[in-house]
């Protein structure tokens, strides 16, 4: 049984904060790791995917970094907005056999107070 | 908006009967992987079809099944329902096998056994 960890659990900031998250994962049979945002009554959204480590990925106020030797990966936000409440998934691919298996974490629920 | 549908958004089933849950990919993409999400668990991953075969299973019984059709549309039946069976099913598609594919997300089907 792979396990993927995500940390903090919960987590709640104020209007103009910056966090961060934290996914740890198997650092073997790393294929690709997945960030998703998840809002309520929506579907999960693809924000990042990474293969190589060292990958820095950025879209807005949102960067992520990946560290596949020591299996982690960090999500930034900096300035966060009330819009940015949602949950947050990792997901680590890893090749088995010539498949690709998903592991998705438990998620990091943010809120994010104005 | 991901394009990917998936019907019913909620079902609730008794314990001991059959249920398919459906979903409708993005045009174009071969590739549609199925997951269980139970309360306070991310979500796991059942199996992943391409090309209408299935390729990767996750660690879910025989009695979870699923068949992929050539309109970019997709089924997850799942015989004898157990109580445990309860949860929100997801799918997803994307436009190819690689695991470091964009993976589009439904909004999922929320199944309650009784």
């Amino acid at each position: 049984i792979l396990n993927v960890e995500q940390s903090p659990q919960s987590l709640h900031v104020q209007e103009g904060d910056s966090t961060n998250f934290t996914c740890s994962f198997p650092s073997s049979n790393f294929y690709a790791l997945h960030w998703y945002r998840w809002e309520t009554a929506k579907s999960p959204e693809a924000l990042f995917v990474m293969t190589l480590n060292g990958d820095e990925k950025k879209k807005g106020r949102i960067s992520a970094t990946l560290n596949t030797k020591e299996g982690y990966s960090y999500l930034y936000i900096k300035g966060s907005q009330p819009e940015d409440s949602a949950t947050y998934l990792c997901a680590y691919d890893g090749s088995s056999g010539g498949s690709y298996i998903p592991t998705f974490g438990r998620g990091t629920s943010l809120i994010v107070h104005p | 908006e991901t394009g990917v549908t998936q019907s019913p958004t909620h079902l609730i089933k008794t314990r001991g009967q059959q249920v398919t849950l459906r979903c409708s990919s993005q045009s174009g993409h071969n590739t549609v992987s199925w997951y269980q999400q139970a309360l306070g668990q991310g979500p796991q991953f059942i199996f992943q079809y391409y090309r209408e075969e299935e390729n990767g299973r996750g660690n879910f019984p025989p009695r979870f099944s699923g068949l992929q059709f050539p309109n970019y549309s997709s089924e997850l039946n799942v015989n004898a329902l157990e109580l445990d069976d309860s949860a929100l099913y997801l799918c997803a598609s994307s436009l190819a096998l690689s695991g470091g594919t964009e993976a589009f997300f439904g909004q999922g089907t929320r199944l309650t056994v009784v």
